[in-house]
């Protein structure tokens, strides 16, 4: 059974770059979407970027000019760095597995998720 | 960029169905999966690649997909399937990843 978890500062300053890893246990990153989804208070998801274990990378156009998703596969982990925070960016970020289908990726492992707070 | 289309809410009886849509240009033509998000938790895919369930999932959850709309079903509804619902596909002209907006389900 795959397991994810996020972990990171809970508050981070207006301007500044939040940054947040996910650990990955009971299987194996050489394969599939590792990705990071956020939801704001109160509102939907938002998926935010993945990491194709082939080395393709891609972003929400809305927040590509300020994430960046990089790949530990030694160490089992994945990050999100997302730069010049504003209050808008406080939300619930996620990190998930998105597994390949017939069409395209669907998320099959979540982690918990954890609350990130912009905020002076 | 694609969009994907759902009510705000739906509200259904214990014991009836309940169906969830969610709208796309010729949806039909891609992949859709479903989650269900209970308050205070993290989604739970409930079925994918349109109609498959993961395991664990009951068989009163199923899907279709056709045209412009995809539709979440849910079979004789219990007071625990109260929750916010999230179709999900991936727009293969950009390979990005879509959500919809959520369809907030109400057992009354």
């Amino acid at each position: 059974q795959v397991q994810l978890q996020e972990s990171g500062p809970g508050l981070v300053k207006p301007s500044e770059t939040l940054s947040l890893t996910c650990t990955v246990s009971g299987g194996s990153m050489s394969s599939d979407y590792w990705s990071w989804i956020r939801q704001p208070p109160g509102k939907g998801l938002e998926w935010i970027g993945y990491f194709y274990y082939s080395g393709s990378i891609n972003y929400n156009p809305s927040l590509k000019s300020r994430v960046t998703i990089s790949l530990k596969t030694s160490k089992n982990q994945f990050s999100l760095q997302l730069s010049s925070v504003t209050a808008a960016d406080t939300a619930v970020y996620y990190c998930a597995r998105g597994r390949l289908g017939v069409v395209g990726p669907h998320f099959d492992f979540w982690g918990q998720g954890t609350v990130v707070t912009v905020s002076s | 960029s694609y969009v994907l289309t759902q009510p705000p809410s739906v509200s259904v009886a214990p014991g009836q169905t309940a169906r969830i849509i969610c709208g796309g240009k010729n949806i039909g033509s891609k992949s859709v999966h479903w989650y269900q998000q209970k308050p205070g938790q993290a989604p739970v895919l409930v079925v994918y690649d349109d109609s498959d369930r993961p395991s664990g999932i009951p068989e009163r959850f199923s899907g279709s997909n056709s045209g412009n709309t995809a539709t979440l079903t849910i079979s004789r509804v219990e007071a625990g399937d109260e929750a916010d619902y999230y179709c999900q596909v991936w727009d293969s002209s950009t390979d990005h990843l879509v959500f919809g907006g959520g369809t907030k389900l109400t057992v009354l």
